[in-house]
């Protein structure tokens, strides 16, 4: 059974830093590229960043460029989302999801339940 | 940047009807499109890929077609338990791009 668990969330100041992380289990990590998107409250879907399955690429909403780094290491099964510079409009539920391929161009079949990233004085 | 455009924003159907929720690409997707579902509180959960294609577990009365720029998701007949926010995803090239969504409610 796929499983994805993120952890990290929190409320954080405006200007700070926080690094999500997301356990997967129940499918060979290495295999299959991986994303994180968000959802303000209240809002929609964005998504933030992509990771191929090799590591190799690695892809960022224009809103996030410059500021957050996606990164994986296979030997943890783990996904990481190192976010830096964080403003009030980055607020939002941040979700794990694993594609359906090594390539990140791909729908993701499977979602973790997200965790709160909260930005405020 | 790839823009979809979901329609309508908000639907209000009864039970057993035939729903239809549309998605318009910006460009040429081919069939590089995704369906979600997500119910209140809850994460996403994949429909449809590859634009008409029904993930695994899903019933039957969900649908999918379209190919290029026009896409449509169509419950052929409503259930409670299908009260959601649906979304359409174009994987065809980064950065992927969500509509803005589309709350099914029961009339």
């Amino acid at each position: 059974e796929v499983r994805l668990l993120e952890s990290g969330g929190g409320l954080v100041q405006p200007g700070g830093s926080l690094r999500l992380s997301c356990a997967a289990s129940g499918f060979t990590f290495s295999n299959y590229a991986m994303s994180w998107v968000r959802q303000a409250p209240g809002k929609g879907l964005e998504w933030v960043s992509a990771l191929s399955g090799s590591g190799d690429n690695t892809y960022y909403a224009d809103s996030v460029k410059g500021r957050f780094t996606i990164s994986r290491d296979s030997s943890r099964n783990t996904l990481y989302l190192q976010m830096n510079s964080l403003g009030a409009e980055d607020t939002a539920v941040y979700y794990c999801a694993k594609h359906r391929s090594r390539s990140a161009t791909n729908c993701n079949n499977y979602w973790g339940q997200g965790t709160l990233v909260t930005v405020s004085s | 940047d790839i823009q979809m455009a979901q329609s309508p924003s908000s639907l209000s159907a009864s039970v057993g009807d035939r729903v239809t929720i549309t998605c318009r690409a910006s460009q040429g997707i081919s069939n590089f499109l995704a369906w979600y579902q997500q119910k209140p509180g809850k994460a996403p959960e994949i429909l449809m890929y590859a634009a008409s294609t029904l993930e695994s577990g899903v019933p039957a009365r969900f649908s999918g077609s379209g190919s290029g720029t026009d896409f449509t998701l169509t419950i052929s007949s409503l259930q409670p338990e299908d009260v959601a926010t649906y979304y359409c995803q174009n994987y065809y090239s980064a950065p992927i791009t969500f509509g803005q969504g589309t709350r099914l409610e029961i009339k």
